[in-house]
């Protein structure tokens, strides 16, 4: 257990349907991460939250959207999702978001868009 | 743009050496991190070089050159629940991840 965890583990969705993945950290940490993980390819990372500000959208499209309600939580919202969006989608945080920071990452959420 | 280059696959005999080695281009470059994933897990860090030089935790260590852009992930005396995914890492910027099959 990384203390981060992410609900839910599975999920299948139409591409008209709207689900929201959640991340919650027991770490006490200030910044949280979205990334997207696909077969074979690099980390992807989608979002970053320092203090529940977002600091960073990696030209991430518009039927994602992220909330951070405060600094223990993190959902990403879906909507109108493509099939290509199927991947595993993971969330990380860390202590702030200076780039010598571990993160430490959740098991993610398989999600299969049909 | 940021990229990190690490092979993609690597197959070894229990109780053998793997070197994972990581070739990066990266702006503001700050250091060399490595995380093991294994198959459905999560990422989990395994060490960090800011500095030049060699970092030894256990059996792992970690290796940096800045002044080549490269590092390595050295794994010894492997064991079969090293078989995983290893990933590079610049903070926020990520390799594609080598995975390490570990045979009997």
């Amino acid at each position: 257990e990384t203390g981060v965890t992410q609900t839910p583990r599975h999920l299948v969705m139409g591409m008209t349907n709207k689900k929201s993945l959640k991340c919650e950290q027991h770490l006490g940490h200030n910044a949280m991460y979205w990334y997207k993980q696909s077969a074979k390819k690099p980390l992807e990372l989608m979002f970053v939250y320092n203090f529940k500000e977002q600091t960073e959208n990696n030209s991430v499209p518009s039927r994602f959207s992220p909330e951070c309600p405060n600094s223990s939580h993190l959902f990403l919202h879906l909507h109108t999702l493509q099939p290509e969006d199927s991947a595993l989608y993971l969330c990380a945080s860390s202590q702030d978001s200076g780039r010598e920071d571990t993160q430490y990452f959740g098991p993610g959420t398989r999600l299969t868009v049909l | 743009g940021q990229s990190l280059e690490q092979p993609s696959e690597v197959t070894a005999v229990e109780g053998a050496i793997v070197q994972i080695n990581c070739t990066y281009q990266t702006s503001g470059f700050y250091g060399l991190s490595w995380y093991q994933q294994h198959d459905g897990g999560a990422p989990t860090f395994l060490s960090y070089n800011a500095l030049d030089g060699l970092e030894e935790t256990g059996r792992f260590s970690s290796f940096l050159s800045r002044s080549d852009s490269y590092g390595y992930l050295l794994l010894q005396e492997l064991q079969m629940k090293d078989s995983a995914s290893y990933f590079c890492a610049d903070k926020l910027s990520f390799g594609a991840g080598t995975t390490v099959t570990v045979r009997a």
